[in-house]
């Protein structure tokens, strides 16, 4: 069973356009992550929802817009997509502030290409 | 300056041992992670150690904490080549279980 999966895995699309990422966690945590891996690996928090309330959310334009339906899904809606928006995003998820030492679980990354 | 600094490649030869470093500004970070990216998937964690430990072992992982400096090093001993992958230090801000990572060392294990 995969911990955190999030689909797609590979996303090719046109500068312009809008796309979802879907995120799901089967460890009951109770927040979650979307980070963003540019070309040189740099990770970079996007957003972070504890039962399902946002709690951080980093200077990341409003063309991203980070959904939480339930505690264990945390999708990313990307509006009018562009080139610079190239990267891996993980999704990721933990305990939180209920408890345990912070460490992240991370999804197998959804690469996103805009052409 | 950025929060947590490592050096971005180390390359090592097969069955040495790798020393990845890493220097942190917190001074009231409560744990201090490291975790591995392979290839084409997501990061794992390896191993932390909590910030009133100075050393944790864990088979072939050795973690150094010195604190006083805000160093934290990884060391992986009889390095393989499935050893080969990015090694992110991360550490958690006090009061948050946020993680703020490095940049990532690229460690390359050659014959």
């Amino acid at each position: 069973d995969t911990a955190v999966s999030q689909t797609p895995k590979y996303l090719v699309t046109q500068m312009g356009n809008d796309k979802s990422i879907k995120c799901e966690q089967n460890l009951g945590h109770d927040t979650m992550y979307w980070y963003k891996q540019d070309s040189k690996k740099f990770l970079k928090i996007m957003f972070s929802y504890n039962n399902k309330e946002l709690i951080i959310n980093e200077t990341v334009p409003n063309r991203f817009s980070p959904k939480s339906p339930d505690k264990a899904h945390l999708n990313l809606h990307i509006n009018s997509l562009e080139l610079g928006d190239s990267a891996v995003y993980f999704c990721a998820s933990s305990q939180g502030l209920s408890g345990g030492a912070g460490e992240l679980f991370f999804g197998e990354g959804s690469r996103l290409t805009v052409l | 300056g950025e929060d947590v600094e490592q050096s971005l490649f180390l390359s090592v030869r097969e069955g040495d041992s790798s020393v990845i470093n890493c220097t942190y500004t917190d001074s009231s970070s409560t744990y201090l992670y490291w975790y591995k990216q392979e290839p084409g998937a997501g990061l794992q964690l390896l191993t932390y150690i909590f910030s009133n430990m100075d050393m944790k072992q864990d088979q072939r992982l050795t973690v150094l904490l010195n604190k006083k400096d805000k160093h934290l090093s990884l060391r992986i001993a009889d390095t393989q080549t499935g050893d080969s992958a990015i090694y992110f230090c991360a550490e958690s801000p006090g009061g948050s279980y946020i993680p703020t990572f490095g940049r990532g060392t690229s460690l390359i294990v050659h014959p």
